[in-house]
């Protein structure tokens, strides 16, 4: 089975780059790994996607390696904003024809001034 | 442009009452659609995924049931609610035929068992 571990919080200060890695074993070989952003009494809301090496849009960045046990989301000069729990999402290699989806249990994100 | 609608956006029941949520999608045909729980401070779990009108998977046992009556509906449901039933439910939709992983939310209802 599919299995993701996050940090549980981070912080940082405005202005800096973060990068929040999500460790995952197991997924599926033909999936992508996803991130998202929630924050309070909202639902998530998707930053970016990703199969291998690197993927940017206009709000982060995402590396995955070669042999895709890890991702990491990259924030470049956080602001004030930016502060929220980020997931990461990934398929299950183990669902067969029935494919799983794991979710992270989210990394906490404090931006400070 | 694509839509999705929860409601109610609060909900306080008693323990043992019947609960309905509706969630609604615009714009689009043939979504998949998702209900997730959300404890506090916990992270998402799925509860029903559907790919299509009358196609429910579950992925928790529990005494919760979800219907797509519709195309564009999912409602979630409960005969009797328990404590443990508490929390934030979100409705989710996927573009049909693209990576389940790409998933956009409904703001949320916030439900509170007494």
């Amino acid at each position: 089975l599919a299995k993701t571990t996050q940090p549980i919080s981070m912080d940082s200060y405005e202005g800096q780059e973060v990068n929040i890695t999500c460790s995952h074993n197991n997924i599926a070989t033909n999936d992508y790994i996803t991130w998202y952003q929630q924050f309070p009494s909202q639902g998530p809301r998707f930053i970016i996607q990703g199969y291998k090496t690197k993927v940017t849009n206009e709000v982060a960045s995402l590396f995955i390696p070669a042999d895709r046990k890890s991702s990491t989301l990259s924030l470049p000069r956080v602001s004030l904003s930016d502060t929220a729990v980020y997931y990461c999402l990934v398929g299950d290699s183990w669902a067969g024809n029935n494919r799983k989806l794991i979710w992270g249990l989210g990394t906490s994100l404090a931006v400070n001034p | 442009s694509q839509t999705i609608h929860q409601w109610p956006a609060t909900l306080v029941q008693p323990v043992g009452s019947p609960l309905s949520l509706e969630c609604t999608v615009e714009g689009t045909s043939n979504p998949n659609l998702y209900w997730y729980r959300q404890a506090a401070g916990r992270g998402l779990q799925l509860l029903f995924y559907s790919v299509g009108i009358g196609q429910i998977s579950s992925e928790v046992p529990q005494n919760l049931s979800a219907s797509r009556p519709q195309d564009r509906q999912f409602i979630l449901s409960s005969k009797k609610l328990l404590l443990s039933d508490s929390g934030f439910y979100l409705c989710a939709w996927s573009p049909a035929g693209k990576s389940y992983n790409e998933q956009f939310f409904g703001p949320g209802t916030r439900l509170t068992v007494l």
